[in-house]
């Protein structure tokens, strides 16, 4: 049973648009998100954390925004450039626990 | 610094052999974890250690699957025999410090074919 939940399996926005890619969570007990980005080939690499004391957290063009009441986390990128393309994975922990992973959104970055 | 290595990249073989995975960590990082992902699902947890010590291994299938962590270092999954529904990416990932309070670093995975 899925506990992390990514429903758009793909995404395409035009370059230097905003891109939005949801999460939903079913586990309250989660207190720390997290989004990974994956090109081809390659492993997950770490993009932006958020704990559950914040509701948003901010890294240069990409912000990570969570809903707790809504048990529903979402990361924007803006402006989106063309090496953003790439499948993006959510992951989220209680304490003491395991990552669990969302089966990722690819995004377009369309020139 | 090396980052999260894993041999072999990618690996075919018949339903009934057996594969060996290896993840070598980051130097100094504590924990390892293996994770799966098979095609369009998402990226499922196997098991977790703490330097050569089994922390949570919940997410290990069956026991077709050994994983072992000699020394504190290196790790290997076994995999005896292989069925069709074992194929997928193997990713080992490592990291420092308390294990889930931090940043994950993977290594680029192991696809596992199974024919």
């Amino acid at each position: 049973d899925q506990q992390v939940k990514q429903n758009s399996p793909s995404l395409s926005v035009q370059e230097g648009r905003i891109s939005i890619l949801n999460c939903d969570y079913t586990n309250s007990m989660f207190d720390y998100f997290l989004w990974y980005k994956k090109y081809p080939a390659e492993g997950p690499t770490f993009l932006i954390s958020i704990s559950s004391i914040k509701d948003k957290n901010e890294d240069g063009r990409f912000t990570v925004f969570l809903n707790k009441s809504a048990k529903h986390l979402s990361l924007h990128i803006v402006p989106s450039q063309p090496g953003d393309s790439a499948v993006y994975f959510c992951a989220a922990s209680a304490p003491g626990n395991q990552f669990y992973f969302g089966t990722g959104t690819s995004l377009t970055v369309i020139p | 610094e090396a980052g999260v290595t894993q041999f072999p990249s990618h690996s075919v073989i018949e339903k009934g052999q057996t594969v060996t995975l290896r993840c070598d960590p980051i130097s100094g990082h504590d924990n390892l974890y293996w994770y799966r992902r098979v095609m369009g699902k998402e990226i499922k947890f196997l098991l977790h250690f703490v330097k050569e010590s089994k922390q949570d291994e919940s997410g290990m299938p069956n026991n077709r699957f050994l994983a072992e962590r000699t020394g504190g270092t290196y790790s290997t999954l076994k995999v005896q025999p292989a069925e069709l529904e074992d194929s997928g990416v193997y990713f080992c990932a490592s990291s420092q410090g308390l294990p889930y309070t931090g940043e994950l670093f993977f290594g680029e995975g192991s696809r596992l074919t199974v024919l």
